[in-house]
């Protein structure tokens, strides 16, 4: 069965420091999305991308956080320079069609900042 | 804004019981609403998927129902188990903003 791929699956860094995230959707998903949960609450949506366009990123840092998908394939999520607050798992999911599919989500990178 | 709530936070039954776990939302005008499933410190999984144009939809021991006009779902399951223990999320498409906007969840514990 065909999943949603993330790595690392953790992450622990220091504070001011760069960190970036990958992932790789399933095959053939045109539809991909950022998500920020912290502990406790429901996901956050930070970018979501239409094959290599972005669609919204309304929600994302834009002074510190990037996001860039060059081939409408897989994704990296990039943290410059890391804060406290940025301590979250960050999910990657995708979907065939924005306003019909089932998102499926990736397992997740867990961020710790010190 | 669309805003979605879960109730109860948190919720522990004895195994075998049937139970309800509750959504509502602000906004009425959605594209679809979708139940997840999430362990600790794991990802999510998609339980059920209601298109704005459906009542209900139903897997194994799991019945998600929409009332779009109320701005309310709920999820039934079935016969609980140890195993069903995870946190629960609720999350709506939004017709206008066509992003997913998720409640805090419920919390499920099944106790043996």
């Amino acid at each position: 069965e065909a999943e949603v791929a993330q790595s690392p699956r953790y992450k622990i860094t220091e504070k001011s420091q760069a960190v970036a995230f990958w992932c790789d959707p399933i095959s053939g998903h045109a539809t991909l999305y950022w998500y920020r949960q912290i502990l406790g609450q429901g996901p956050e949506l930070l970018v979501q991308f239409q094959d290599e366009s972005v669609v919204d990123d309304s929600q994302l840092p834009k002074d510190r956080f990037s996001a860039e998908r060059l081939k409408g394939v897989d994704s990296t999520l990039k943290i410059q320079p890391a804060e406290l607050g940025d301590s979250a798992m960050y999910l990657c999911a995708s979907s065939l069609e924005a306003t019909r599919g089932t998102q499926y989500f990736g397992p997740g990178t867990r961020l710790l900042v010190l | 804004k669309q805003e979605v709530t879960q109730i109860p936070a948190a919720l522990s039954v004895p195994e075998g019981e049937n139970l309800v776990l509750n959504c509502s939302f602000t906004d009425s005008a959605i594209y679809n609403l979708q139940w997840f499933r999430q362990d600790p410190g794991k990802g999510l999984t998609s339980l059920l998927l209601i298109q704005s144009s459906q009542r209900e939809q139903t897997s194994g021991r799991l019945n998600a129902s929409l009332d779009k006009s109320s701005g309310r779902s709920t999820l039934y399951i079935a016969a609980s188990q140890p195993g069903d223990s995870a946190t629960y999320l609720c999350a709506v498409l939004g017709a206008e903003a066509q992003k997913l906007v998720f409640g805090q969840g419920t919390r499920l514990t099944i106790n043996p």
